[in-house]
């Protein structure tokens, strides 16, 4: 099975950069998905990582190491807007299955 | 352009009774579809996904069932409904190799 990890909670300051960490343990890896949730809404995309190395959009870059089972969303100059969780997800297997951690809810503050 | 329709978007059905939301896509063929449900205050937890006409695969062993009657329709049921299958379900779709994974708007469910 997978197992997908993140922290439940993260607290940072409006004009800041916070890096939220994934942890994962799966068979037949095949890329790794981050979005963005706010509360009583369905998640929005916000990257994909299939390669190691850093994809960078704007304010928002993503990191993967497959060797690790790791990868990171790194959030610059964060604006209060930015108060959402964050959901990691794994595809596996034929590109077909594709699983999500329990999420990283960031509060920023001013 | 691809959009992906749910109905309805809120519901509040007594425990014992039948279940059924379905989930359209447009502007795509043959894409990969999931039912995911989200419990207040947690993660998505992948229940169903298909990779075509009358193909499920079944993630977690429950009171529910899916089935995907055309190419671009995904239908989550539920013969009696419990209290514990309350939660926001979400339906999404993927194009073979495709690189995003899009959700559609959610159906909020009570069970009462």
């Amino acid at each position: 099975g997978q197992n997908i990890d993140q922290p439940t909670e993260m607290t940072a300051t409006e004009g800041a950069i916070v890096q939220i960490n994934c942890t994962y343990q799966t068979s037949g890896f095949n890329g790794l998905f981050w979005y963005q949730q706010h509360a009583g809404e369905a998640p929005t995309f916000l990257s994909y990582n299939v390669l190691d190395g850093l994809e960078e959009k704007g304010r928002f870059s993503s990191f993967l190491s497959r060797s690790k089972g790791y990868s990171y969303l790194l959030l610059k100059e964060l604006q209060m807007k930015d108060s959402a969780s964050y959901l990691c997800a794994v595809r596996t297997g034929g590109y077909q299955k594709v699983t999500f951690g329990t999420g990283t809810k960031l509060q920023v503050i001013p | 352009s691809q959009t992906i329709h749910q109905w309805p978007a809120t519901l509040v059905q007594p425990v014992g009774s039948p279940l059924s939301l379905e989930c359209t896509v447009e502007g795509t063929s043959n894409p990969n579809l999931y039912w995911y449900r989200q419990a207040a205050g947690r993660g998505l937890q992948l229940l169903f996904y298909s990779v075509g006409i009358g193909q499920i695969s079944s993630e977690v062993p429950q009171n529910l069932s899916a089935s995907r009657p055309q190419d671009r329709q995904f239908i989550l049921s539920s013969k009696k409904l419990l209290l514990s299958d309350s939660g926001f379900y979400l339906c999404a779709w993927i194009w073979g190799r495709g690189e995003t994974q899009y959700f559609g708007p959610g159906t909020r469910l009570l069970v009462l």
